[in-house]
């Protein structure tokens, strides 16, 4: 079974500064896709963004771009010049390529300081 | 714009009573699922289906079943609800092919009292 682990249950970062949060995941598969989504408080998941394990290319989405590494199974998250609407709750998840289920990590709670 | 649309946000019921948790998708999905979210687990997925009267057991079935009769609406069930099930339930729905996004609906809160 896929696992998804995101070892920070709390981040904070300083408005107009850079934060990274980390996601690893343990997969047998070579195909699959990964996504991070966000959590208001609003409760309405958002799509941030989304990487196919194929593509070497890193995903961008504006401020937010990932850092894939498919040997090492991790896929963190950086968001750029961070605005006070980034605080969030922040979830890792995998779906396999063959697949339908999605795989959730813990989730990362990010505060941001104005 | 999708919109999965779950019928109750806030719910508080007692110990063994029979709980439905409704959800309604309107973009014409193959797939829907229930998950269950709590702080530091994040979310476990409790049933999936993939077409109507289809349905594959997730994370965390025990004490749950699920009913898809139509295409666009996806139930969850607690038989006899247990203070354990207080939490936060989410709906979400999602159109056949593993790149494509998942669509949540807003949330049921549950207290089991």
């Amino acid at each position: 079974a896929q696992t998804v682990t995101q070892s920070q249950p709390e981040m904070s970062v300083q408005e107009a500064e850079t934060v990274t949060l980390s996601c690893t995941y343990d997969t047998s598969e070579s195909d699959y896709y990964l996504f991070w989504y966000k959590q208001p408080p609003s409760r309405q998941m958002i799509l941030v963004i989304r990487q196919e394990a194929y593509k070497q290319q890193n995903a961008t989405e504006n401020r937010f771009s990932v850092n894939f590494q498919k040997a090492a199974k991790s896929f963190s998250l950086k968001i750029s010049d961070s605005q006070l609407g980034d605080a969030a709750m922040y979830f890792c998840a995998y779906v396999g390529n063959a697949g339908n289920m999605l795989t959730f990590g813990g989730g990362t709670r990010l505060m941001v300081k104005p | 714009d999708v919109k999965v649309t779950q019928s109750s946000r806030y719910l508080v019921k007692r110990t063994g009573e029979k709980v439905f948790l409704e959800c309604v998708q309107d973009m014409d999905h193959e797939n829907m699922f229930w998950y269950r979210q709590d702080p530091g687990l994040g979310l476990r997925l409790i049933y999936f289906s993939y077409d109507v009267k289809m349905k594959e057991k997730g994370d965390i079935p025990e004490g749950y079943s699920v009913s898809r009769e139509k295409k666009e609406r996806f139930s969850l069930i607690l038989e006899s609800a247990s203070t354990n099930q207080t939490s936060m339930y989410l709906c979400a729905s999602r159109s056949q092919g593993a790149g494509n996004t998942i669509y949540f609906g807003e949330g049921s809160w549950l207290t089991v009292v």
